[in-house]
């Protein structure tokens, strides 16, 4: 089946750095990735929807300037969170579906826990 | 927008015993309705899903049924076991490839062997 891979599975950082996630869609192109975070016992919260060849699109509340995305393929969008601090740790996943097809699924990353210390 | 609700937050059973968790959503739009499980430390996995052109799907212990007029869907699972311990989510979206998931806020199932 359709594979989401996200890299990496575990960050620490120093406050003040700079972090980049990759999330991969293995095996189908995704037009459309997806990035949530999700806080301890909480559900997923939607961050952004990352477009291919475009802007993101943000959700409401969330820094454009602090969770930088980028989507150059078809296959590949990267968040970057820029200025670490420690509020910023959490649990990042991303998500793909195959857009070009009806009736498919949402893949999900294994998701990446980012702690900044 | 779309907002889901999911009950119960959190649900203990015997191992052998079924276990429901429902759903409502407000959408009226929303034709999708996965349910995802995710276990500690990783990320959402689908278990099953249903569309609205249905009213329910089952594969082996998991159901999954559909009330489109009264907008709730609900999972059942039958013959529990531990390693069916975890989070689970419902979500709800139109069936876009570019379209968002919005997700219910998660039920924390603990199967007791």
């Amino acid at each position: 089946g359709a594979v989401v891979s996200q890299h990496p599975s575990w960050v620490i950082c120093k406050s003040g750095t700079s972090v980049k996630i990759e999330c991969r869609s293995l095996d189908f192109q995704a037009t459309t990735m997806f990035w949530y975070r999700q806080f301890p016992k909480q559900s997923l919260m939607l961050m952004a929807t990352s477009n291919e060849g475009s802007k993101a699109t943000y959700e409401q509340g969330v820094e454009k300037d602090k969770f930088l995305i980028n989507h150059a393929s078809l296959t590949l969008s990267t968040l970057t969170v820029t200025s670490a601090h420690p509020e910023d740790s959490s649990f990042y996943i991303c998500s793909a579906r195959e857009s070009t097809v009806m009736n498919t699924e949402a893949f999900f990353g294994q998701g990446t826990r980012l702690t900044v210390v | 927008g779309e907002n889901v609700e999911q009950h119960p937050s959190t649900l203990s059973v015997q191992e052998g015993d079924s276990a429901v968790i429902k759903c409502t959503y407000s959408d009226s739009a929303s034709n999708y309705f996965p349910w995802y499980k995710q276990e500690l430390g990783k990320g959402p996995q689908l278990i099953i899903d249903i569309r609205s052109n249905v009213g329910e799907k089952k594969d082996q212990r998991i159901a999954v049924t559909l009330n489109k007029t009264a907008k709730h869907f609900s999972l059942h699972i039958t013959e529990t076991q531990p390693e069916d311990s975890a989070v689970y989510f419902c979500a709800a979206s139109t069936e876009s490839g570019y379209s968002t998931l919005t997700f219910g806020k998660g039920t924390m199932l603990l199967v007791s062997p």
